[in-house]
């Protein structure tokens, strides 16, 4: 079975500052996605970052970056210069076959 | 172009009822998965429908129904409703999942079951 684990179920970052959020999935394997989703107040999930599992570049968009560690199965998103827009909740999923599993998530507050 | 769309987007039922879903994907999707989001269980699957035909399905009791058209639309029904049903219910559409795995999300409908 292939779960999601997200460790940190709150996280506050000041403004312009970086926040790293942590995400470790177990899975049997080889290829897959995995992506990071936001979803702000408005309950609307916005995907933010993807990753193929078999590229090792991390993938990175704008201000949000990952870090994959496939050997580890481990998929950190990093958030440089945080802004007030980036409070919501983050969720990291698994993608395999033609369904998103996800963790639990993380509240991620920006703080002005 | 415009995103996914779901109605009604909130909903009040009572113990015992049924009630439909409905979910317009992106034009050209053809892939539409619902899940579910409850503060106890987070997002579950539900199940996922690909040109009229279910590939996918979630571990929720037979109350738990769905459909596509054939322009894609789906609809979700829950019949003999629970308390524990109520939640955030969120569509998904994508091209396909195998050619294109990015998923496109709706605001959701938020059912409350009284």
């Amino acid at each position: 079975a292939q779960t999601v684990t997200q460790s940190q179920p709150e996280m506050s970052v000041q403004e312009a500052e970086t926040v790293t959020l942590s995400c470790t999935y177990d899975t049997s394997e080889n290829n897959y996605y995995l992506f990071w989703y936001k979803q702000p107040p408005s309950r609307q999930m916005i995907l933010v970052i993807r990753q193929e599992a078999y590229k090792q570049q991390n993938a990175t968009e704008n201000r949000f970056s990952v870090n994959f560690q496939k050997a580890a199965k481990s998929f950190s998103l990093k958030i440089s210069d945080s802004q007030l827009g980036d409070t919501a909740m983050y969720f990291c999923a698994f993608m395999r076959g033609n369904k998103l599993v996800f963790g639990a998530g993380t509240i991620l507050r920006v703080k002005s | 172009k415009a995103g996914v769309t779901q109605t009604p987007r909130y909903l009040i039922k009572t113990r015992g009822q049924q009630v439909t879903l409905s979910c317009s994907p992106i034009s050209g999707h053809r892939s539409v998965s619902w899940y579910q989001q409850t503060p106890g269980q987070g997002l579950q699957f539900l199940f996922e429908y690909f040109s009229e035909t279910q590939r996918n399905k979630g571990n929720f009791p037979g109350r738990f129904s769905g459909r596509q058209f054939s322009n894609s639309r789906s609809e979700m029904n829950v019949s003999t409703l629970e308390l524990g049903d109520s939640a955030l219910y969120l569509c998904a559409s994508s091209l396909d999942w195998g050619a294109d795995p990015e998923a496109f999300f709706g605001q959701g409908t938020r059912l409350t079951v009284v």
